[in-house]
């Protein structure tokens, strides 16, 4: 069945490290999304690509980067963790042709500690 | 900019009855309007959607219409389960496809 998965699901890590999030679709869609979760605030959008050579910051960029390896891969980075970056984080995936909803990955729960 | 605010939570009701979670949302233009869903230790689904003014949008039970006049899209049920707790966002398409999102409504259902 046409998914989005990604890994890894829970993840704890140190302040300073380097992590990598991964996300995979078999949905063919163009457009993938990164999504930060913190209580009460909803989903707030880190970084978008509407195709493979397309990468753009959203509202909550820094500290994070982005790569899309191909049009089935998207990954965000944390370059150098930190506490405040303790959440959940969504990938999501949208058809480029109407209706532009989006279909979601499980989530990955990060802690920084 | 765009923006969608939606009721706080969480919601507590009683098994059967009857949900409203009021949506409102400022915005350029006639965007696309979402309600998703997101159970306990999963992501968000689609719940229903509407594309236009006066478009009811359902699902499951659930119900949204589309109001241009009052910037609304209000989640309605007329009898909740226990399995419909979640947390419920409302969201809007932008014009650049995006979705911008309203801080989600928690809702719990006791028998």
């Amino acid at each position: 069945d046409a998914d989005v998965t990604q890994t890894p699901r829970n993840r704890i890590t140190k302040t300073g490290k380097r992590i990598m999030l991964e996300c995979s679709q078999t949905k063919g869609h163009d457009r993938m999304y990164w999504y930060r979760q913190d209580p009460g605030l909803g989903l707030q959008l880190i970084y978008y690509s509407f195709d493979v050579k397309d990468i753009n910051k959203g509202e909550i960029s820094d500290g994070y980067s982005v790569s899309r390896q191909a049009q089935a891969k998207f990954s965000l980075s944390l370059e150098s963790a930190i506490p405040n970056q303790t959440a959940l984080y969504f990938c999501a995936t949208q058809p480029a042709r109407p209706p532009h909803e989006q279909f979601f990955g499980p989530g990955t729960r990060l802690t920084v500690l | 900019g765009d923006s969608v605010t939606q009721m706080e939570g969480p919601v507590t009701l009683s098994e059967e009855a009857f949900l409203t979670i009021n949506c409102t949302y400022t915005a350029t233009g006639y965007p696309s309007l979402f309600w998703y869903v997101q159970y306990p230790g999963e992501g968000l689904q689609l719940l229903l959607k509407a594309t236009k003014a006066d478009d009811k949008g359902s699902n499951k039970g659930f119900e949204a219409t589309y109001r241009k006049e009052t910037t609304s899209f209000h989640l309605e049920k007329g009898s909740v389960q226990v399995s419909d707790s979640a947390v419920y966002f409302c969201a809007l398409q932008d014009n650049t496809d995006k979705l911008i999102f309203g801080t989600g409504t928690r809702l719990q259902v006791f028998p």
